[in-house]
């Protein structure tokens, strides 16, 4: 089946950790994108990827850092220099043939306790 | 810096009643707009989508929409809205950057609630 797989689920770390969240999309989409969907914040974009060895910055990029070494993967590391890290996050792509439309993984719950 | 805006934070309607949501976004470049529904539990799923031509697209469910661009908004309507309309919509903005990359950027959604 073709989609985008976001693991793990659920995760808890304790607080100064790194965590790294995979997301991987056999959709041959070209850009990949992470959002972080707070209650009454919407979503929030925190990194995007138009191709793959290339990434910029979203709104809240501070605390995170991702990779895109190749075009099916684009893993997202919650670094401990993020503040508020528990959230829920969503990881995304993007078809340029269909017109723009994005797709969403089922989201990644991580707790920092 | 792009923003989208969703005024409405929480709408509670009765069965049949009409909805409109509101979506002003701030960008004066080609922009792409889209309305999402997530409903309790689930993903987010695309409910509509304007590209270009007419302003008023239809989408799944009997929801659409009407693209002003003298008003920068993408308002979302249905004329009678159903109990199983329960959920939360984001509006949503793609929006071609200074660096040539597409930027998605979202609302902060509405909760609709639908009384039975």
């Amino acid at each position: 089946d073709g989609g985008i797989t976001q693991s793990p689920k659920y995760l808890f770390r304790k607080e100064g950790q790194n965590v790294t969240l995979s997301c991987e999309q056999n959709l041959n989409h070209d850009a990949m994108y992470w959002y972080r969907q707070d209650p009454g914040q919407g979503l929030r974009l925190i990194y995007y990827s138009q191709i793959v060895n290339d990434f910029q910055k979203g709104d809240i990029a501070e605390g995170y850092s991702v990779s895109r070494e190749k075009k099916e993967s684009f893993p997202l590391t919650v670094t401990s220099a993020q503040k508020n890290p528990t959230a829920f996050y969503l990881c995304a792509s993007r078809t340029t043939v269909a017109g723009n439309t994005i797709y969403f993984g089922e989201g990644s719950w991580l707790t920092v306790v | 810096a792009q923003s989208v805006s969703q005024h409405n934070h929480h709408v509670i309607l009765s069965e049949a009643a009409s909805l409109e949501l509101g979506c002003n976004y701030s960008y004066g470049g080609t922009v792409n707009l889209f309305w999402y529904v997530q409903y309790p539990g689930q993903h987010l799923q695309l409910l509509l989508k304007y590209f270009s031509g007419d302003p008023l697209v239809k989408g799944i469910k009997g929801f659409e929409a009407e693209f002003i661009k003298s008003k920068f908004s993408f308002n979302l309507r249905k004329p009678s809205v159903q109990w199983s309309d329960t959920a939360e919509y984001f509006c949503a903005v793609n929006a071609l950057t200074s660096s040539g990359t597409y930027k998605y950027i979202f609302g902060t959604g509405t909760r609709l609630k639908v009384l039975a």
